[in-house]
């Protein structure tokens, strides 16, 4: 597999707060994601980056902002959390292109109350 | 854009039995197709993909997925399963016209339960 890591794992906090997730990869893909998991949802994709200080938003990015100043590390920031961005966050790295295999950290769990 | 349906939400069956996962798409341009599977408290990893040729498709882990072209569809398949397969199993489809978006988009999943 990518060596994917993310954390933290699991996070609690509060409404209104800012929280940061990060997601660390030792494969040097060019591409990362950073996606969320909801039950009756699926995937959607927040963020994404195609090189470093290179972002792009995705189909769910109100209220998150990314950055990318390392090939390896990529930033989620939930800048004011709210109850809806209760979720698990899930970061991805590919190669780029549309035929090319993403592969998945474990994921990061949010609660927020 | 793309769009992509997975018709059932949830499939329970029994160890040893033959299964189908179904999938649809909806997309104005061709495209790349994907199926991924989550395993409980995992992250997603990939089972196969239809890029082009053949429009039976063989995975990991035993699974299959047929590209039927007409039908908009793209189903996976296994002809016995076991307790281990077990999970989330996604469908998704990318733009494979020249200069289309390279992002995934996903179905909202089927849970298979493999029941003893």
């Amino acid at each position: 597999d990518a060596g994917i890591t993310q954390s933290p794992r699991h996070k609690v906090t509060e409404t209104g707060t800012p929280v940061t997730l990060r997601c660390h990869q030792t494969e040097n893909h060019r591409y990362m994601y950073w996606y969320r998991q909801d039950p009756g949802h699926g995937l959607r994709l927040i963020h994404y980056s195609y090189g470093v200080k290179d972002t792009d938003k995705g189909e769910v990015s109100d209220g998150y902002s990314v950055s990318r100043s390392k090939t390896e590390d990529f930033l989620l920031t939930l800048e004011s959390a709210t109850s809806s961005q209760t979720s698990v966050y899930f970061c991805a790295t590919g190669v780029g292109g549309a035929r090319e295999t993403q592969y998945f950290g474990p994921g990061t769990r949010l609660l927020v109350l | 854009a793309q769009s992509v349906t997975q018709l059932d939400s949830q499939v329970p069956v029994f160890e040893e039995a033959p299964v189908e996962l179904r999938c649809n798409y909806s997309s104005s341009v061709s495209v790349y197709l994907f199926w991924y599977v989550q395993y409980p408290n995992q992250g997603l990893q990939l089972l196969l993909k239809y890029l082009s040729g053949s429009t039976l498709v063989k995975g990991i882990n035993g699974f299959e997925a047929e590209f039927n072209k007409s039908q908009t569809s793209f189903h996976l398949r296994k002809p016995s399963v076991h307790i281990s397969d077990t999970a989330e199993y996604f469908c998704a489809v990318s733009d494979s016209t020249q200069g289309g978006s390279e992002k995934l988009v996903f179905g909202k999943g089927t849970k298979l339960t493999v029941n003893p």
